[in-house]
């Protein structure tokens, strides 16, 4: 089954550690994954898709087939990073379908100053 | 471009009732899908409509349905209420690359 598993319901570090969230999926194929980011009382939004390999406000995922994850990661934490962390998949890959997606249960990070 | 918007944003009915939520996407945008999000099972898929047909569905009770006008708004209806069907429910319009998500309609069951 496709699934997308976020172990981590709270990560807390301190501004300017680095941080990581990590992400595992299950999937046949290849996948489409994404990180969604909900800061507080704003609206879920993007914050990066694997295959645009783009680094948006300082964080960058890597996709590792082997291992099934694909954690995210900063090296510099800043205050205005704390938000609800969102893993998700296209369980219809690449080119299909973004419509339907698979999200993990999220980790809320929280950096403190 | 206006975002996506959600009516109404709050909602509470009793068991058994039906509720009917709405969804307009942002301009230009042909494909909706719906979520539901709950504390314990996190964000659910429900459907996804494109071009006023479903194209993808969650698996959730027949109770759930919904539809797509051809304005592209979409409704969704929940019929026979269970207290289990508390939750929020995210609408989002979607580019294909993107899904732009609304700021939900809050519905509790009593």
């Amino acid at each position: 089954a496709q699934r997308v598993t976020q172990p981590e319901k709270l990560l807390s570090v301190f501004k300017g550690a680095p941080v990581e969230l990590k992400c595992n999926y299950s999937y046949s194929g290849s996948p489409e994954l994404f990180w969604y980011v909900q800061y507080s009382r704003q609206r879920l939004q993007l914050l990066l898709r694997h295959i645009s390999r783009e680094s948006i406000k300082g964080f960058t995922a890597d996709l590792n087939k082997g291992e099934t994850s694909f954690h995210l990661k900063k090296p510099f934490a800043q205050e205005e990073d704390s938000a609800m962390y969102y893993c998700a998949l296209s369980p219809e890959g690449y080119g299909g379908s973004q419509g339907n997606l698979i999200f993990g249960k999220g980790t809320k990070l929280s950096v403190k100053p | 471009k206006a975002g996506v918007t959600q009516t109404p944003r709050y909602l509470i009915k009793t068991r058994g009732q039906q509720v009917t939520l709405s969804c307009s996407p942002i301009s230009g945008h042909r494909s909706v899908s719906w979520y539901q999000q709950t504390p314990g099972q996190g964000l659910q898929f429900l459907f996804e409509y494109f071009s006023e047909t479903q194209r993808n569905k969650g698996n959730f009770p027949g109770r759930f349905s919904g539809r797509q006008f051809s304005n592209s708004r979409s409704e969704m209806n929940v019929s026979t209420l269970e207290l289990g069907d508390s939750a929020l429910y995210l609408c989002a319009s979607n580019t294909g690359v993107e899904q732009f998500f609304g700021p939900g309609t809050r519905l509790t069951v009593l």
